[in-house]
């Protein structure tokens, strides 16, 4: 999990953008994505961008990859307190077979 | 998204005895499924990679007399917590891996809660 870093909390009140930060370190990450855990559940994939991608939206969805400086973000729009979890920036390493490097992920609070 | 069950979601048991837990893909085959451990407040820690029909393939660190994986067929992988102590309890969770073409992700399932008293 050292390899890929995540802030460990963020606030925000609902209606607000949040922005969620992954650094990596491994350029031969070909998949990354982001999960969100919800308490006392599994992982829910939210979505994954694919590392010859800069960006991708998804509803209120946007992830942007920065491969140069290793940076992942997930921006949340208007976000609504169902939106407070945990999540997880994630990678495939090339030949990895398919093994996920998870961050340590982020608690998002969102306040009413 | 694709759907993977996990059975039982609560298990209870006493010191020494064996805990079987289900993971199942329901609208997909994998071929690779993967078993991670998760403590409170903290992330994901892989345990094993199982492989339908070869054994697995199990991590640094993790006895694999201890934790055992079977992986019979495309859409089930089985994870028995043998002789299990105390400090087994833990929160069980699995993943399906899916390629589809070039694209590839990885389905978790709700999670297993193990409690050894």
């Amino acid at each position: 999990g050292e390899d890929v870093e995540q802030s460990l909390f963020l606030s925000v009140r609902e209606g607000d953008s949040s922005v969620i930060n992954c650094t990596y370190t491994d350029s031969s990450s070909t998949y990354l994505y982001w999960y969100k855990q919800e308490p006392g559940a599994g992982l829910q994939l939210l979505t994954y961008i694919f590392s010859n991608m800069d960006m991708k939206q998804d509803q209120r969805l946007t992830v942007l990859l920065n491969k140069k400086d290793k940076h992942l973000s997930l921006r949340i729009a208007d976000t609504q307190t169902g939106d407070s979890a945990i999540y997880f920036c994630a990678e495939i390493r090339s030949g990895n077979t398919g093994k996920l490097i998870f961050g340590q992920g982020t608690t998002l609070q969102v306040k009413p | 998204g694709a759907v993977v069950s996990q059975h039982p979601s609560w298990v209870i048991c006493k010191s020494g005895t064996s805990v079987k837990i289900e993971c199942r893909s329901l609208d997909f085959q994998a071929t690779t499924m993967f078993w991670y451990r998760q403590f409170p407040k903290q992330s994901l820690m892989l345990m094993a990679t199982s492989n339908e029909g070869s054994k697995a393939t199990y991590e640094q660190g993790v006895e694999k007399d201890k934790f055992l994986i079977n992986h019979a067929s495309l859409t089930l992988s089985t994870l028995t917590v043998t002789s299990a102590h105390p400090e087994d309890s833990s929160f069980y969770i699995c993943s399906a891996r899916d390629v589809d073409g070039k694209q590839e992700t990885q389905y978790f399932g709700p999670g297993t809660r193990l409690l050894v008293l």
